[in-house]
């Protein structure tokens, strides 16, 4: 399979604490972007990397690319009960921009 | 506006039997695509479509048809649902590129008995 693989495949947590999810790929890409999915719902996009940058921020979130290493890491700050759902990456690359989601980590943020 | 929206969110099937996934989005995006969810999988690309009248394969094309007549539309069909079928599937769309932001629908959920 060319899916990429993140780990943790679950992580809980306690509110306010930080989050560490990771997604590694097999191919070049051109950008790398990571979705939030709560339970039965549709995807909703978080933050884009390209392949040229390196860390980006959104609010609590901060995401690193490292392409030598083809990986990325998506960190979660201060969590909330309401970050808990499934974070999904997504990366295209190749010649013909093939798109490729990660398996999925399930993050559990307890009150 | 309404964004990216599923029509039916629920169906049951029986194995042989076709029908139609509709997708619509309002937002005069270029590209659409499907995409289906499986336990364990992640999502993985069905088919997608970079404009009006244009389509084109994605990971896991076999048993599914798609159309793209009108730029608003995404069509997925089965032609003879199969058991393997039996998924929960998402269409998404972006404005011109597919290294862009994907807005995802709420997605169809399908059994094929």
């Amino acid at each position: 399979s060319q899916q990429g693989e993140e780990d943790p495949q679950a992580l809980s947590i306690q509110e306010g604490e930080n989050a560490t999810m990771n997604c590694s790929y097999k191919t070049s890409i051109n950008n790398l972007q990571w979705y939030r999915q709560n339970s039965g719902r549709g995807l909703v996009h978080l933050i884009l990397i390209r392949s040229n940058e390196r860390e980006k921020h959104s609010g609590r979130l901060r995401v690193t690319l490292d392409t030598s290493k083809k990986s990325s890491s998506l960190l979660i700050t201060a969590s909330r009960a309401a970050d808990t759902a499934s974070y999904f990456c997504l990366y295209s690359g190749g010649s013909n921009y093939k798109l490729t989601f990660g398996k999925g980590t399930l993050l559990t943020v307890n009150p | 506006n309404a964004g990216v929206t599923q029509t039916p969110k629920f169906r049951v099937l029986k194995t042989g039997q076709s029908m139609t996934l509709l997708c619509a989005q309002d937002m005069n995006h270029e590209y659409m695509y499907w995409y289906r969810q499986d336990p364990g999988m992640g999502l993985r690309l069905i088919h997608y479509s970079v404009g009006e009248g244009t389509t084109a394969k994605g990971e896991v094309p076999d048993g599914y048809n798609v159309s793209r007549l009108k730029k608003q539309n995404f069509l997925l069909g089965l032609e003879s649902a199969a058991p393997s079928q039996t998924s929960v599937y998402f269409c998404a769309s972006s404005i011109t590129s597919v290294q862009e932001t994907q807005y995802f629908g709420p997605g169809t959920r399908l059994l094929v008995l």
